[in-house]
């Protein structure tokens, strides 16, 4: 049992390039999210999804795009990279009701030049 | 929209010593949880401990139980006999059920570093 897989796990990127930041889930959660880590900052949202075809806004979602085609994948883009963008990304899954212990992947480090 | 606090950046204990780490939340829900995730150098984030709202007891993992007042909508952590291996970020966390019932957003504090002294 994979649990949740993002890839990769590190990334540096210049100034206004794009990349995707790879989540999948084998749990058939429904509720998947992105959260970004700074120092000092904890675990922000940015955005997340109750299911495939529905994707909303978390509290950081300026500069991200995502989209959720099927179950499984929930990939997040950067459409043009910026140093503010340099963090930890970490993609997490879980059930939208019962079990409530969210999944979380090993997290991705992306430096952005 | 709910808040959790830490505000302790930084701890410190001694091998085999108990510690307690602080949480404080603010929210008008009525029906919601309350985690406390580990997070060690490895990054991996590592659920310790959950608490169900409704519920009055306090949770207990082996070393690790709660002490919930929901009242004064503090959730505090206490790690008895701490070991090397607690040695870790530890992050608080609230989640909200909405009007369906259905989960709601996961939200955390800041975080605080834990270091268990040899």
């Amino acid at each position: 049992n994979a649990g949740v897989t993002q890839t990769p796990k590190f990334q540096v990127l210049k100034t206004g390039q794009s990349m995707t930041l790879q989540c999948a889930q084998d749990m058939n959660h429904e509720y998947m999210s992105w959260y970004r880590q700074d120092p000092g900052m904890g675990l922000r949202l940015i955005h997340y999804s109750v299911g495939a075809g529905i994707t909303d806004q978390g509290e950081v979602p300026n500069g991200y795009n995502v989209s959720r085609s099927t179950t499984e994948d929930f990939p997040l883009r950067l459409l043009s990279a910026a140093p503010s963008q340099t963090s930890v990304y970490f993609c997490a899954s879980r059930r939208q009701r019962m079990n409530t212990e969210a999944f979380f992947g090993q997290g991705t480090r992306l430096t952005v030049v | 929209a709910q808040t959790v606090t830490q505000s302790q950046p930084e701890m410190s204990v001694q091998e085999a010593e108990t510690v307690t780490l602080s949480c404080t939340y603010d929210t008008s829900e009525s029906n919601y949880y309350l985690f406390w995730y580990k997070q060690p150098p490895s990054r991996q984030m590592i659920l310790v401990i959950r608490q169900e709202a409704y519920k009055q007891q306090n949770a207990t993992e082996n070393r690790f139980s709660v002490n919930f007042q929901k009242a004064a909508k503090s959730f505090s952590l206490k790690i008895s006999d701490s070991q090397l291996g607690d040695t870790a970020m530890y992050f608080c966390a609230f989640m909200a059920l909405d009007h369906t019932g259905a989960n709601s957003k996961l939200t955390f504090g800041k975080g605080i570093t834990l270091s268990v002294r040899p």
